[in-house]
């Protein structure tokens, strides 16, 4: 069965500390992996990955893929309260998405 | 270019009652997916549409939910005969095309009493 898990489940830290987040997966007929931060609404887009080993970066936030370790790690430096949210990751197969549950992560002043 | 929209934001049905849930892609985009989210669970696939197309329904349940995704108009997601069960966050997800980054509308709220 496919899965994604993410870990840790919640996080909590003090602005300026950096954070890694890590989404592991066991899905068939992978295409890409994806990560969302959902606050109070609806997931937005951060990152899409399909090529191992390739950073992609955007701010103070960065992802990279492991297709032969099959997983993930969502960085993030430098944090700031804006960024407690749940940061969700999803894995695309075969015309779907499986979602991990997610991250809690807080960030404290 | 406006971002997906849902609507109604909130919508509260009795037992027993229909409940239909709008969507309507950002523009470009024929590509249509909707999910569930239950208190503390995250995103759950239900089905996948292209226009007058269902892809995929394979994490939708078999019955009292149907989707569609017409020629003209929005996506509708209908339950039929809504239990409590049913109570969860809908999200709808679009994109130009399979494969392509999702964006996801910002979800319609049911609470079913």
């Amino acid at each position: 069965e496919d899965k994604v898990v993410q870990s840790p489940l919640s996080l909590v830290v003090h602005e300026g500390d950096t954070v890694t987040l890590n989404c592991s997966y066991e899905v068939t007929n992978f295409r890409s992996l994806l990560w969302y931060k959902q606050e109070k609404k609806a997931p937005t887009f951060l990152f899409m990955l399909t090529s191992s080993g390739i950073e992609k970066k955007s701010g103070r936030l960065s992802s990279i893929l492991d297709k032969k370790e099959l997983f993930s790690i969502l960085n993030i430096t430098a944090t700031q309260t804006g960024d407690s949210a749940i940061y969700l990751c999803a894995v695309e197969g075969t015309y779907k998405y499986i979602f991990g549950t997610g991250t809690r992560l807080k960030v404290l002043a | 270019n406006a971002g997906v929209m849902q609507n109604p934001r909130h919508l509260v049905r009795r037992r027993g009652q229909e409940a239909r849930l709008r969507c309507s892609p950002m523009k470009g985009h024929s590509h249509v997916y909707w999910y569930r989210q239950l208190p503390e669970e995250g995103l759950k696939f239900m089905v996948y549409l292209q226009k007058e197309n269902i892809i995929d329904e394979s994490g939708m349940p078999k019955e009292r939910f149907s989707a569609e995704f017409p020629k003209e108009g929005p996506s509708i997601l209908r339950i039929q005969q809504v239990v409590r069960g049913d109570s969860a966050a809908y999200f709808c997800a679009s994109s130009p095309a399979n494969g392509y980054e999702q964006y996801f509308g910002p979800g319609t709220r049911l609470t079913v009493t």
